[in-house]
């Protein structure tokens, strides 16, 4: 089973600012495989990113995905206000469907 | 649009079953793969399972912290999957969510999911 690991577990942060979040897999993940997600309070996950780095419709371009192999990130350019949550990577195609622990992107 | 909507849980006993439901419209149900995906206190987003299309054989696949304990199954007349819960432990307490994706289907990524149904294992 492929774990993946996401630090900082908590970030404080301002609206404007520039944030890159890391998800580090115990192997090596195949780019198509590696998903991103964002939660906030007393709602399900949204799917952000898919295949490493295409954003889903509708997802504002301050938002990208990257990295291979076994480090990738989620970066948001300018935070906004509605940006503050919790955010997931994942890893899909191959079961067991896994997902790291989490990144909390709270106001400073 | 799309929406799943999960009932059936609840407070239990350690050892103790639930059965839950999700009632899915907007999607092209029959051939859609649904899945669970549960958020514990411990082990935060968890893949539960997940159930096939009847047309592509309606396998089900399970984590293995569940397995042999959880199953699940669909009727797709009414549009619906259910998580039948046996052996409930302490640690099986969290939301849990009915996910799914439109096509292509497969284990890929959630873009569908309800609003969750929390279900309490505890003495």
């Amino acid at each position: 089973e492929t774990v993946l690991t996401q630090s900082p577990d908590t970030l404080s942060l301002s609206p404007g600012d520039r944030v890159t979040l890391s998800c580090r897999a115990s192997q090596s993940v195949s780019t198509n495989s590696l998903a991103w997600y964002q939660q906030k309070p007393g709602q399900a996950p949204r799917l952000l990113i898919y295949g490493a780095s295409n954003r889903v419709t509708g997802l504002p371009d301050r938002f990208s995905g990257g990295g291979s192999g076994t480090d990738f990130t989620l970066t948001i350019s300018k935070l906004e206000p509605e940006d503050f949550a919790v955010y997931f990577c994942s890893r899909s195609h191959t079961l067991p469907l896994t997902f790291g622990g989490g990144t909390k992107v709270e106001i400073k | 649009e799309v929406q799943l909507v999960e009932s059936g849980g609840g407070l239990v006993e350690p050892g103790g079953s639930l059965r839950l439901a999700c009632a899915a419209s907007g999607l092209n149900f029959n051939n859609a793969w649904m899945s669970w995906v549960r958020q514990t206190p411990g082990k935060g987003l968890e893949w539960v399972g997940r159930i096939k299309s009847n047309a592509d054989g309606g396998t089900t696949d399970y984590a293995a912290p569940v397995k042999g304990r959880f199953a699940l199954s669909r009727d797709d007349s009414r549009s619906m999957v259910y998580l039948q819960m046996n052996a409930l432990r302490i640690e099986d307490t969290g939301v849990y969510y009915c996910a799914s994706r439109p096509p292509p289907y497969g284990d890929f990524t959630f873009d569908y999911w309800g609003r969750g149904t929390l279900v309490t294992v505890s003495s």
